[in-house]
């Protein structure tokens, strides 16, 4: 069975700095996607990066970037100039290929400081 | 105008009481789904439908009944409350099955007493 784990249940940043959280998951598979998805305190869930695994590059979407390592299962999202909007719980998901069931990890709750 | 929506947003409830909880969306997807937030954060897929046919039926109990009168909306009927029921319950809509991206709604929080 497919499995994500985020390690770091909380992080902290001072704004205008460089965060990266964590994810790692455990899949037999080949094809699939990999997601974050930012939960801010208003609950909704919104899509911040996704990550299709036949693509050797890394998604990029603004000031968020991912840094995929598929032979290590690793997933790992770079925020930079962290802003005060950007604290959330951040969640990893995971996707097999022309399935539809997403898998979480268990989050990261990401505070910015002034 | 809100692409995903629930009703009510937070539902207050005692052990014992049936309660719905409703969804709609206005993006002409083809595929609905329900998710269950725990008390830890953890979210996971409880079912989904497309066209209101049954897709996904995670192991839910049988209490959770989703019903589709339309492909526009997916309601949660949840009987006989329990404590565990406790949650954020949030709906999700994708443009058909298979592997599309998911738009989430603002989530219901269901408190059992």
């Amino acid at each position: 069975a497919q499995t994500v784990t985020q390690s770091q249940p909380e992080m902290s940043v001072q704004e205008a700095e460089t965060v990266t959280l964590s994810c790692t998951y455990d899949t037999s598979e080949s094809d699939y996607y990999l997601f974050w998805y930012k939960q801010p305190p208003s609950r909704q869930m919104i899509l911040v990066i996704r990550q299709e695994a036949y693509k050797q590059q890394n998604a990029t979407e603004n000031r968020f970037s991912v840094n995929f390592q598929k032979a290590a299962k690793s997933f790992s999202l770079k925020i930079s100039d962290s802003q005060l909007g950007d604290a959330a719980m951040y969640f990893c998901a995971y996707r097999r290929h022309n399935t539809d069931k997403l898998i979480f990890g268990t989050g990261t709750r990401l505070q910015v400081f002034p | 105008d809100t692409a995903v929506s629930q009703t009510p947003k937070y539902l207050v409830t005692q052990m014992g009481n049936d309660k719905s909880i409703k969804c709609e969306q206005n993006l002409g997807h083809d595929t609905m789904y329900w998710y269950k937030q725990d008390s830890k954060k953890f979210l996971k897929i409880m079912f989904s439908y497309n066209n209101k046919e049954l897709i996904i039926n995670e192991t839910v109990p049988n209490r959770f009944s989703p019903k589709s009168p339309d492909k526009a909306h997916l309601n949660l009927h949840i009987n006989s409350l329990e404590l565990g029921d406790s949650a954020v319950y949030f709906c999700a809509s994708s443009l058909r099955t298979g592997g599309y991206e998911q738009y989430f709604g603002p989530g219901t929080r269901l408190t059992v007493t």
